[in-house]
């Protein structure tokens, strides 16, 4: 069973700040299968990057994801308003799925 | 416009059951894999069922043979049959639409509450 280990739990930060969230795996995944989600108080998860990289439709070009392998990352270039949320990585394989325990980024 | 639906949460007594039920429209239905994804009060996302195009399904191990995932293609309508329910199935459930092992579109979600 993959277990997806997000770091760090709680990113506290300000509005135009960068932010950085990391999701390592137990043993190495397909990228073509990894994707980010953002979820704010009392709403469903929305999918942000699917393929490791591809942004989802509608979201802006400030979100990126990166990775391979075991190792992902999410980055939001400059953190607006909306953004502030928690984020919960996620991969499918061998017919199963596994999300992370969730990034939340706070407003500092 | 991707619509998904969620009906029949509510509160029911452990050792129960509930059907959930999930309505979708603006997409070819037949075509996808639908799942269902959980999340508990206060906590992060787990993943419960999925169905795929051909009917095969798939649970995760803390439902599988108690829970039961089906579809009606002619009602682009998906189910879940939930037996023997246990306190920590307390959760919002949702629909999802799965494409290429990811949840492109999702309802707004059901609640579940096991209590007695």
């Amino acid at each position: 069973e993959i277990v997806l280990t997000q770091s760090p739990g709680t990113l506290s930060l300000s509005p135009g700040e960068r932010a950085t969230l990391s999701c390592r795996a137990s043993q190495s995944v397909s990228a073509n299968y990894f994707a980010w989600y953002q979820q704010k108080p009392g709403q469903a998860p929305r999918l942000v990057i699917y393929g490791a990289s591809s942004r989802a439709t509608g979201i802006p070009d400030r979100f990126s994801g990166s990775g391979s392998g075991a190792d992902f990352t999410l980055t939001i270039s400059r953190l607006e308003p909306e953004d502030f949320a928690v984020y919960y990585c996620q991969v499918y394989g061998n017919s199963r799925v596994t999300f992370g325990q969730g990034t939340r980024v706070e407003i500092k | 416009e991707v619509q998904l639906l969620e009906s029949g949460g509510g509160s029911i007594q452990p050792g129960g059951s509930l059907r959930l039920s999930c309505g979708a429209s603006g997409f070819t239905f037949r075509l996808y894999t639908m799942a269902w994804v959980r999340q508990a009060p206060g906590k992060g996302l787990e993943w419960v069922s999925a169905i795929l195009s051909d009917d095969s399904t798939s649970y995760a191990d803390s439902v599988r043979g108690r829970f039961t995932v089906s579809r009606d293609n002619s009602k682009n309508s998906l189910s879940l049959q939930m037996n023997s329910l246990r306190a920590d199935d307390t959760a919002v459930y949702y629909c999802a639409q799965r494409v290429e092992g990811s949840f492109r579109s999702w309802g707004q979600g059901t609640l579940v509450t096991v209590s007695s």
